[in-house]
């Protein structure tokens, strides 16, 4: 199975400035296809996850253009530009290359 | 409206059988691959299964292979999660989501539904 690893598990943020979370697969990511198969979702307590990016980098449908995703085979990163009350949660990052899907283990987003 | 809402949650002792639902609408369920995913109790998320629109290709996570099955009912929009042989890990909230063809990601997620295995 692939391994997602997230860091930091918790990132205090003030309001307006920029965060950025880390997810490493222990495997490249690359679909036979070519397509790269790694999505970001958010989570607010007592909520479903909520899609935010897939594909690396593709936004999705409402999601602000403060949120950006990047990076390829191995290793990937969400930025914040500017955090907002109304990220604060938990972040995750997910792998649907290959089954089973994995997820990682979470990054909380709090403010200070 | 798009949407995806879950039923079928409750509590069952160890051994047990649960099935969850999953009604669909706003959306072409049956040209659409859907998902089970969990999460346990202050826990991070788990994927449990996937199933092909038309129903014909299914696949597990190792730790629920030979006691979940899935159906999917496409006359009836409906997704299926038959849970056997239950135990206490796999208490959890599970989540029905569907599968966003040529992105292969998850992009509608329902509310969940709440499986507690105890005795």
């Amino acid at each position: 199975d692939i391994v997602m690893t997230q860091t930091p598990l918790s990132s205090p943020v003030t309001l307006g400035q920029p965060a950025s979370i880390s997810c490493r697969s222990s495997q490249s990511l690359v679909h036979s296809n070519g397509n790269t198969y790694l999505s970001w979702l958010h989570q607010r307590p007592g909520q479903p996850p909520r899609l935010l990016i897939s594909k690396v980098f593709n936004r999705f449908s409402g999601v602000p253009d403060r949120f950006s995703g990047s990076g390829a085979g191995t290793d990937f990163t969400l930025k914040i530009s500017g955090v907002e009350a109304e990220d604060v949660g938990i972040y995750y990052c997910m792998q649907t290359t290959q089954f089973p899907y994995t997820f990682g283990g979470g990054t909380k987003v709090e403010i200070k | 409206e798009v949407q995806l809402v879950e039923s079928g949650g409750g509590l069952v002792q160890p051994g047990g059988s649960l099935r969850l639902s999953c009604i669909a609408s706003g959306f072409d369920f049956t040209n659409s691959w859907m998902n089970w995913v969990r999460q346990a109790p202050g826990k991070g998320l788990q994927w449990v299964a996937n199933i092909k629109p038309d129903g014909s290709e299914i696949k597990f996570v190792d730790s629920v292979k030979g006691r979940f099955t899935v159906s999917k009912d496409n006359a009836g929009n409906s997704l299926h999660l038959q849970m056997n042989s239950l135990r206490a890990e796999d208490t959890a909230v599970y989540y029905c989501g569907r599968g966003l063809s040529g992105y292969n990601t998850v992009d509608i997620w329902g509310q969940g539904a709440m499986v507690t295995v105890s005795s």
